[in-house]
């Protein structure tokens, strides 16, 4: 079974800042991914990054970056110069491969991000 | 391109009816899962069509199921309302096989209340 776990439900940041969003996994499969999606009050879950569990780099996307420790099974989130628009729900979630091939994530409780003016 | 559709956007249910969700995939991806997000229990996985065949099931009981169409849209269906089925039901799409990351791409949802 996979798991992911977000402990903080609730981070402010002035904006201009960075900020780091904790994430940690839980998986006994030797190949997984790692994901992050954005989520606004919309309800609309935007895909933000990306990282594999065999990628030797840290994966980046403009202003997101995946600070990936799999010794010690983390992915945190940073976001670097916050702006308003970043105000919403954040989830790490984890893919799991079932054996007829379906894609199917895990996601975290969710960390919601209030960026301050 | 379009993106992932969900009709209706909201809907208000009674305690004992059935409600049919609706989810237009992305044109070109065969794969079609669904989640359902609650305060409680956060972003659950239903189920996954592909090809118009269920791949893949989560832990919730007969009163939730899904069809996927020759088209790729597909539906999901919850009979016999409980309160506690008040979500987000989110579709998202995917091209199902192939694809480097498995990346999904979601709907805007759709919102239940069930009263």
């Amino acid at each position: 079974a996979q798991k992911i776990t977000q402990t903080q439900p609730g981070m402010f940041v002035q904006e201009k800042e960075a900020v780091t969003l904790d994430c940690t996994y839980d998986t006994s499969d030797p190949s997984y991914g790692l994901f992050w999606y954005k989520q606004p009050s919309s309800g609309e879950m935007i895909f933000l990054i990306y990282q594999g569990s065999y990628d030797q780099q840290n994966a980046t996307e403009g202003r997101y970056s995946l600070n990936f420790q799999k010794a010690r099974k983390s992915a945190n989130l940073v976001i670097s110069a916050s702006q308003l628009g970043d105000s919403a729900m954040y989830f790490c979630a984890m893919r799991g491969v079932s054996g007829a091939g379906s894609y199917q994530l895990t996601f975290g409780k969710g960390t919601k991000l209030s960026v301050i003016p | 391109k379009a993106g992932v559709t969900q009709t209706p956007r909201y809907l208000i249910k009674t305690r004992g009816q059935q409600v049919t969700l609706s989810c237009s995939p992305i044109s070109g991806h065969r794969s079609v899962s669904w989640y359902q997000q609650t305060p409680g229990q956060g972003l659950q996985f239903l189920f996954e069509y592909f090809s118009e065949t269920q791949r893949n099931k989560g832990n919730f009981p007969g009163r939730f199921s899904g069809r996927q169409f020759s088209n790729s849209r597909s539906e999901m269906n919850v009979s016999t309302l409980e309160l506690g089925d008040s979500a987000l039901y989110l579709c998202a799409s995917s091209l199902g096989q192939g694809g480097p990351t498995g990346e999904l791409f979601f709907g805007e949802g759709s919102r239940l209340t069930v009263l």
